[in-house]
């Protein structure tokens, strides 16, 4: 069984860089056609894609953060991160790693079968 | 930008039938995902592909398509389900993924 498991401050400076790692169990990064990805949720609102990078390090990201994103790799820990620069208090939300699947095409992004449990992130001074 | 619309929200009684629906221009080009979210919780997928259901997930759910709409069906309605539904998919080229607002699915 697949598990993630969000990490990092949960409290930010504005203006400052919003790192998280997620770490995965059960299963090894690397192996598989899947697209690692990360998904947010302010307070009270719905869902929004943020990213991914696929297992051989490709990268994808939300055209509207895609200026202050990077997503990473490290699969000697079985990891994967987001970094978010320049940060106010509209990036502040619950931040969820999942996993993406593939579509049938073998290119275009499918569904999210496994998330973690969730980090609120709070971007206040 | 590309984008998912679905209804804020949908109110049934229970045993009756609720359908969620979730337009965008892509949807006869990429599948489409719905997620079940209960407050505090994570969310949990119940349909795959626009109409597949995964294991674990009751009967009552179904999905279809038709064009640039697909709807989330949920037959016999029970106080459990009361949740925010939410569907995804993926932009034209497959690339990135999007969710729509959600819908909250209120049980009277």
């Amino acid at each position: 069984q697949v598990q993630l498991q969000e990490s990092g401050p949960g409290l930010v400076k504005p203006s400052q860089t919003l790192s998280l790692t997620c770490t995965v169990s059960g299963g090894s990064i690397s192996s598989g056609s899947y697209y690692w990805s990360w998904i947010r949720q302010p307070a009270g609102k719905g869902l929004e894609y943020i990213g991914r990078i696929s297992t051989t390090g490709s990268t994808n990201y939300n055209p509207s953060l895609k200026s202050r994103l990077t997503i990473s790799l490290d699969t000697s820990k079985n990891q994967f991160s987001l970094r978010l620069s320049s940060v106010t208090a509209a990036d502040t939300g619950v931040y969820y790693c999942a996993r993406g699947n593939r579509q049938g095409d073998g290119f275009s992004l499918g569904g999210f079968d496994y998330w973690g449990q969730g980090t609120l992130v709070t971007v206040s001074s | 930008s590309y984008e998912l619309t679905q209804p804020p929200s949908v109110s049934v009684s229970p045993g009756q039938t609720a359908r969620i629906t979730c337009s965008g221009d892509a949807l006869p080009k990429q599948y489409a995902y719905w997620y079940q979210q209960k407050p505090g919780q994570v969310p949990v997928v119940v349909i795959i592909k626009d109409s597949e259901r995964p294991s674990g997930i009751p009967e009552r759910f179904s999905g279809s398509s038709s064009g640039t709409t697909v709807t989330l069906t949920i037959s016999g309605v029970q106080a459990e389900d009361e949740a925010d539904y939410y569907c995804q998919s993926a932009d034209s080229s497959g690339s990135y993924g999007l969710f729509g607002g959600g819908t909250k699915l209120t049980v009277l």
